[in-house]
């Protein structure tokens, strides 16, 4: 099984600050053949269900902020908030669908102000 | 617009048996592969099954292999699972979620506590 691993567990961020979150697989989650990195990113707000925000390592998903940014190849990926909203106050999770089952997620990244 | 609603969670015995429900409307249900994830109290995401979407294959997390059935009525729109056995460590927030890769679409979850 692939294994995601998320640093760090949590951070503070001032609000319009920039966010950082990464995210590294043991195993290379990238399609040589379709040039894709199969790894997603998905917030989840307190008392929320989880929100796809992030697919293909880099493609936002319908209605999501440009302000979230995805990054990376092969095993290591980054989330990036560039200017932290109030409402980006959340727990974020990488996952894979390079080699399933399963599909696997990080640990999660909780993000404060 | 896409709405999914699970069902059926509830307080029960370990070893005891629970089926939860997950209704879908607002897409083409049968067009659709369908999983559960699952949460552990202040724990992280757990993918727990998958079922393709005319049901003809399914496959499960080995923590629930042998244990948790994953079907579907495609004619009810309706999405189910099965957990025989339960155990503490069953005890989450259980989520129905849209896709076969990734899981585009979530219900709100049920909460499933296992205790005696």
């Amino acid at each position: 099984d692939i294994v995601m691993t998320q640093s760090p567990d949590s951070l503070a961020v001032s609000l319009g600050e920039r966010a950082t979150i990464n995210c590294k697989s043991s195993q290379s989650v990238l399609y040589s053949s379709g040039n894709k990195n199969y790894l997603a990113w998905y917030q989840q707000k307190p008392g929320q269900p989880p929100k796809l925000l992030i697919y293909w390592a880099s493609a936002r998903a319908s209605g999501v902020p440009d302000r979230f940014s995805g990054s990376g190849s092969g095993t290591d990926f980054t989330l990036t908030i560039s200017s932290l909203q109030a409402e980006d106050v959340a727990v974020y999770y990488c996952q894979q669908y390079h080699s399933t089952p399963p599909w696997t997620f990080g640990q999660g990244t909780k993000v404060e102000i | 617009q896409v709405q999914l609603v699970e069902s059926g969670g509830g307080v029960v015995q370990p070893g005891r048996s629970l089926r939860l429900s997950c209704a879908a409307s607002g897409f083409t249900f049968s067009g659709y592969g369908m999983h559960w994830v699952r949460q552990a109290p202040g724990k992280g995401l757990e993918w727990v099954a998958v079922i393709w979407h005319d049901g003809g294959n399914e496959y499960y997390a080995d923590s629930v292999k042998g244990r948790f059935t994953i079907s579907r009525d495609n004619f009810k729109n309706t999405l189910y699972l099965q957990m025989n056995t339960l155990r503490a460590e069953d005890t989450a927030v259980y989520y129905c979620a849209r896709g076969t890769s990734t899981f585009d679409y979530w219900g709100q979850g049920t909460l499933v506590t296992v205790s005696s």
